[in-house]
């Protein structure tokens, strides 16, 4: 199965600023069939783009994501309030569906 | 409005059986494969099962095949997720999850339930 490594473990960023989130493949993730979610406390995921870089429905346009084969990213360009949270990816083009381990965006 | 909400967790002893109910309501449930997904307290998240929107194709994580079973009833909009000798190791937040296709999994998930909670202990 293929493992997602994310980095950093933990991100500390002040509001305002810019969030760059890391997800690596053990091998590559076929047609760019990755996806990312935000979680917070209490709250179930909730999904932010597929695709790599599509973004769901009524998510704002501060979230982007790029990347190919093995590597992609997840920036935030400005950090609001309510963008504290983990952040997962998730590959989707080889069974079994695995994410990642989680990124966790902290208040600095 | 898509809602998914879970039902049936609990308290479990090891090797005990419990049912996992997901109520679905906000779209055709029939056109859309349905998935588990688990968490572990403190953990990352971990895909568990899938089927298809006809309920005709079915898939497992090794850890749980052969010991849970995915199933759903269409007219009554509602997916299920029996568990089997379980064990500590399934311990978790359970979630139900949509995806916005009807057959082809692997895939994402568009929509989440707010989860029900399993605790296998003595």
């Amino acid at each position: 199965e293929i493992v997602l490594t994310q980095s950093p473990g933990t991100l500390s960023l002040s509001p305002g600023e810019r969030a760059t989130l890391s997800c690596r493949a053990s091998q590559s993730v076929s047609s760019s069939y990755l996806a990312w979610y935000q979680q917070k406390p209490g709250q179930a995921p909730r999904l932010l783009l597929y695709g790599a870089s599509s973004r769901a429905t009524g998510i704002p346009d501060r979230f982007s994501g790029s990347g190919s084969g093995t590597d992609f990213t997840l920036t935030i360009s400005r950090l609001e309030p309510e963008d504290f949270a983990v952040y997962y990816c998730q590959q989707y083009g080889s069974s079994p569906a695995t994410f990642g381990q989680g990124t966790k965006v902290e208040i600095k | 409005e898509v809602q998914l909400l879970e039902s049936g967790g609990g308290l479990v002893q090891p090797g005990g059986s419990l049912r996992l109910s997901c109520a679905a309501s906000g779209f055709t449930f029939s056109s859309y494969a349905m998935s588990w997904v688990r968490q572990a307290p403190g953990k990352g998240l971990v895909w568990v099962s899938t089927i298809s929107g006809s309920g005709g194709d079915t898939y497992y994580a090794d850890s749980v095949k052969g010991r849970f079973t995915i199933s759903r009833d269409n007219p009554k909009n509602t997916l299920y997720l029996q568990m089997n000798s379980l064990g500590a190791e399934d311990t978790a937040l359970y979630y139900c999850a949509k995806s916005p296709n009807y057959q082809r999994t692997p895939y994402y998930f568009d929509y989440w339930g707010q989860g029900t909670l399993v605790t296998v202990s003595s």
